[in-house]
């Protein structure tokens, strides 16, 4: 059974670009959670997506971030016309269901670094 | 001030020490997470606590709701247990609130 899979592991962009970063949940997993990791800084909820609805998504910035999590493929978290602060590892964790989160199975991260 | 503090913020030991790291948190929960994450990796979860106290291996957790706090314990400490370790509370909603780690270096 093979674990969360996040891509790519690590992604340059140029500021301005587009960065999207995939997050495809365990098998049988319905829930996913994106958080973002800041250099020297704790994790922080970004938001939560069940398949083909957004549940929570008041940890992500208002302007140029947005999430999806498809009836068919992987979880997509996509930041339009990047900055250097967004640089970071950005996890992604599944889960079977909701309901005040039972254990959370983690990826291994995507690292983006914005020049 | 975080919600979820964790001490200490860096932590040294000797190969074969007894190793406690605490999290205290200022918020109502309905459970507390142990995170482990090794540099440039990625997270893996120890234990999901809602009362008392798990054992996995040399990793003990316990937890006392009353008095909001949480300890993480690892017996007999080796250098492959070098990581950062998160603790982290669900507030009741689907968010976790993270503190900010302790990273444990243990030498041989």
């Amino acid at each position: 059974n093979a674990g969360v899979m996040q891509n790519p592991r690590h992604l340059v962009r140029r500021r301005g670009q587009e960065a999207r970063l995939r997050c495809s949940p365990m098998k049988g997993h319905s829930h996913v959670y994106w958080y973002r990791q800041l250099p020297e800084e704790g994790l922080k909820f970004m938001v939560y997506l069940q398949k083909e609805n957004i549940i929570d998504e008041s940890g992500m910035p208002k302007e140029r971030f947005s999430a999806e999590f498809p009836k068919e493929g992987p979880s997509i978290l996509r930041i339009q016309q990047v900055v250097r602060g967004d640089s970071a590892a950005y996890f992604c964790a599944s889960s079977p269901r909701g309901q005040g989160i039972r254990e959370l199975f983690f990826g291994e991260g995507s690292r983006l670094t914005v020049l | 001030k975080n919600e979820v503090e964790q001490s200490p913020q860096n932590l040294t030991a000797q190969e074969g020490e007894f190793i406690t790291i605490n999290c205290s948190y200022s918020v109502g929960i309905s459970a507390l997470h142990w995170l482990q994450q090794h540099p440039g990796g990625g997270i893996v979860s120890l234990f999901m606590l809602s009362s008392g106290k798990k054992k996995h291996g040399r990793l003990i957790a316990t937890i006392n709701i009353q008095e909001k706090h949480s300890s993480l314990h690892i017996t007999a400490s080796h250098p492959r247990d070098s990581a950062v370790y998160i603790c982290a509370v669900n507030p009741g909603s689907e968010k976790l609130v993270f503190g900010k780690g302790t990273k444990l270096t243990v030498n041989p």
